[in-house]
């Protein structure tokens, strides 16, 4: 099995609907990641938490929710879905004890039609 | 926020070549790191560097710390067909990692 899994791998929603995005971990990570990947900007930060009560907006937060139910289990929320979060959706993890990088999902395909 | 820069965009090279990347911020960091990432998949982590000037290297991979600490660079050696992929530096300043956008490698036979 994964270190990281990220549900669903692929979705197609409508606009307005609402959506959520599934990401556990076993490797027993205390900090948890959702970043968005479009072509050509690279990957740009959601939201974070660096525990199961810390919640933290990243640099595209508006029209996102996160939570974190358990340390292996870290949720993104699209309340209202738009076209322009039509994108590549990866969940990450990093140890606050070794500062050897994040380990990633293998990512969700969403599109909003 | 913070940017990073990553050049070139693209890359089209012949299996054999050498391959020369680099990444620039307006900020500085900590640590840098440097992940490639395969068609459908996440990120993976090839090298990370601690200290300014530090090179190091993963096979045929080499990425240096700038002594700026506000750039670094990735070279690869005789590149082969599963070089194939998008190369990703990201800077990590106290808790977060700042990814760039991007290079994306073809490698033709």
């Amino acid at each position: 099995d994964a270190d990281v899994t990220q549900t669903p791998r692929n979705r197609i929603t409508k606009t307005g609907k609402r959506i959520m995005l599934e990401c556990s971990q076993t490797k027993g990570h205390d900090r948890m990641y959702w970043y968005r990947q479009d072509p050509g900007l690279g990957l740009r930060l959601i939201y974070y938490s660096f525990d199961v009560k810390d919640i933290n907006k990243g640099e595209i937060s508006d029209g996102y929710s996160v939570s974190r139910q358990a340390q292996a289990k870290f949720s993104l929320s699209l309340e209202s879905a738009i076209p322009n979060q039509t994108a590549l959706y990866f969940c990450a993890t990093s140890d606050s004890n070794r500062n050897y990088g994040y380990t990633f999902g293998s990512g969700t395909r969403l599109t909003v039609v | 926020g913070q940017q990073l820069n990553q050049s070139p965009q693209s890359m089209f090279i012949q299996e054999g070549e050498d391959v020369s990347m680099n990444c620039t911020s307006s900020s500085i960091f900590n640590t840098w790191l440097w992940y490639k990432q395969d068609p459908g998949e996440g990120p993976v982590l090839l090298i990370a560097l601690y200290k300014a000037g530090e090179l190091t290297s993963n096979g045929r991979l080499t990425a240096q710390f700038g002594i700026t600490r506000k750039d670094s660079f990735l070279n690869i050696s005789a590149s082969i067909p599963s070089d194939v992929g998008i190369y990703f530096c990201a800077g990590l300043n106290t808790d977060k990692l700042i990814f760039g956008t991007g290079t994306r490698l073809q490698v033709f036979p």
